[in-house]
């Protein structure tokens, strides 16, 4: 079984201020993770995933998360944030299976402060 | 435009109605799914098409049964529904392939039962 945690639920932030969103996982095999983004009135899209290769890995809008093995986490940052920013975002574990199965977290909303 | 296209946008529907969800991926994707979006939980894995086959059914209650004429469309038909479904409907597809793929989602469905 899988499952994801988000522990922030709200995370308000000032325009042009780093963001660190995380999240944690766990799985009893090989992982595949990723952080979805929903803007208000819309579906999800997505921002970046990991599915093996570098630990660090790069998405659209200036999103990168690392993935850490050891401590089950895959953590999402911006080095500033803009008001366009305002948005839920999920985090999201799949196993290898047939046909996927995706995990997602609670999700986490950002408010970019003015 | 993500590719996914859900109608109706949003739905108000009476206990004893029967309607029906609509969605179409032109994306060429071998899989479909179903998500319920509601407030303060995870997303709701409902169904899950692949080859147009049903390979998963998360103990969804019979008032909801989906429908997967061919590869590019979806259908939720809902029948007498309780107002704790009004929530967030999210179509989604992808292509399975030996690794986990993007799941692309449409803009949703926002259900009301009244």
């Amino acid at each position: 079984a899988q499952s994801v945690t988000q522990l922030d639920s709200q995370v308000p932030v000032f325009e042009e201020a780093p963001v660190e969103l995380r999240c944690n996982y766990s799985s009893s095999v090989s992982v595949y993770l990723f952080w979805y983004v929903q803007y208000p009135n819309q579906g999800l899209q997505l921002l970046l995933k990991y599915l093996s290769g570098s630990t660090l890995v790069k998405g659209i809008n200036g999103f990168e998360a690392e993935f850490n093995k050891s401590q089950t986490s895959f953590h999402l940052r911006k080095p500033s944030v803009h008001i366009s920013d305002t948005a839920e975002y999920f985090c999201a574990v799949s196993d290898s299976g047939g046909y996927q199965k995706v995990t997602f977290g609670t999700g986490t909303k950002l408010q970019v402060i003015p | 435009e993500t590719g996914v296209t859900q109608t109706p946008r949003h739905l108000v529907m009476g206990m004893t109605n029967k309607k029906s969800l609509k969605c179409e991926q032109h994306l060429g994707h071998n899989a479909m799914y179903w998500y319920k979006q509601s407030a303060k939980k995870p997303l709701e894995l409902m169904f899950v098409y692949s080859l147009e086959e049903r390979v998963e059914n998360n103990s969804v209650p019979s008032r909801f049964s989906p429908e997967c004429p061919n590869s590019s469309h979806l259908f939720l038909h809902l029948h007498t529904l309780q107002p704790e479904d009004s929530a967030l409907y999210l179509c989604a597809s992808s292509q399975e392939g030996q690794s986990p793929d993007t799941i692309y989602f449409g803009e949703g469905s926002w259900l009301t039962v009244v």
